[in-house]
C-alpha cells in the first residue's frame, strides 16, 4: 500500500514551453500533496504545500505563477513548470499524506526535467 | 525557522560494517522519519518514530526517537552492497505538514 506515482520520469524541453507533471496516490486518497525540488547533491527543499480542492501554499522564494499547481482530486495533483528555463532544470519529487498515516509521508519516484 | 543536522555527510564503509548516522534539531520535533534515496528515485520510507524514547527495527535498521524529543539515529547492521544510498532523516514543522528534511548521509558500501 501507500503507493505514489509521477508522471513523466523524465522530460526533456526547450526553453520557453510548458510542462505538465502529474503525481497520483494509487491506493489512497491524500488530502495533502506537497512538491519538492531537488537539485544534484542536495537535499529536497519543498516548494508548495497542495490540498485537494483549495489553492496551493507556495514557500517563500517561489513564484506561483511560474509553478502552477492543481489538486483537483483527493488522488491527482499536477505541478505546471511554465515558461521553463534552463535554471528551471532539476528533480521534482511529490509526496503524498493520507488521513490515517497523518505524519508519514509517502513519495513518488521523481521527475527529471531538463530545460534546453 | 527549523532546521535538521545530520552527520555524518558521507561514510564509507565494508560489507558487514555496522553504520550509524543521527540527526539533531534545535526544536523539538513529535515525529521522526528516516527515508533512503537511490539515485534517480524518490525517497522510500524506512523508519517512523512516534514517541520519545521509542525504538524500532526494520530488518538491519533501528532507530531511535531521543528522550529529549529533538534527536534520532539510525543503525544500520552488517551491511551489504545494496545499503548504498543517501539516508535522510526528516520531520513534520507541525503535524500533518511538510516535512523538514536532514541534509542526507551517502553511505558508500565497499565488497
Amino acid at each position: 500500500g501507500a503507493v505514489v506515482s509521477q508522471h513523466p520520469s523524465r522530460v526533456i524541453c526547450k526553453s520557453g514551453t510548458s510542462v505538465k507533471i502529474e503525481c497520483r496516490s494509487l491506493d489512497f486518497q491524500a488530502t495533502t500533496m506537497f512538491w519538492y525540488r531537488q537539485f544534484p547533491k542536495q537535499s529536497l527543499m519543498l516548494m508548495a504545500t497542495s490540498n485537494e480542492g483549495s489553492k496551493a501554499t507556495y514557500e517563500q522564494g517561489v513564484e506561483k505563477d511560474k509553478f502552477l499547481i492543481n489538486h483537483a482530486s483527493l488522488t491527482l495533483s499536477t505541478l505546471t513548470v511554465t515558461s521553463a528555463h534552463p535554471e528551471d532544470s532539476s528533480f521534482y519529487i511529490c509526496s503524498a499524506q493520507s488521513g490515517s498515516t497523518y505524519n508519514e509521508q509517502f513519495f513518488g519516484p521523481g521527475t527529471r526535467l531538463t530545460v534546453l | 525557522g527549523q532546521q535538521l543536522n545530520q552527520s555524518p555527510q558521507s561514510m564509507f564503509i565494508q560489507e558487514g560494517e555496522d553504520v550509524s548516522m543521527n540527526c539533531t534539531s534545535s526544536s523539538i520535533f513529535n515525529t521522526w522519519l528516516w527515508y533512503k534515496q537511490d539515485p534517480g528515485e524518490g525517497p522510500v520510507l524506512l523508519i517512523a518514530l512516534y514517541k520519545a524514547g521509542e525504538l524500532t527495527s526494520n530488518g538491519r535498521l533501528t532507530a531511535q526517537f531521543g528522550i529529549t524529543r529533538k534527536d534520532s539515529f539510525l543503525n544500520i547492521s552488517a551491511s551489504i552492497p545494496s545499503d548504498v544510498g543517501i539516508y535522510f532523516c526528516a520531520g513534520p514543522w507541525q503535524a500533518g505538514t511538510a516535512l523538514i528534511f536532514g541534509k542526507g548521509t551517502t553511505l558508500s558500501v565497499s565488497s
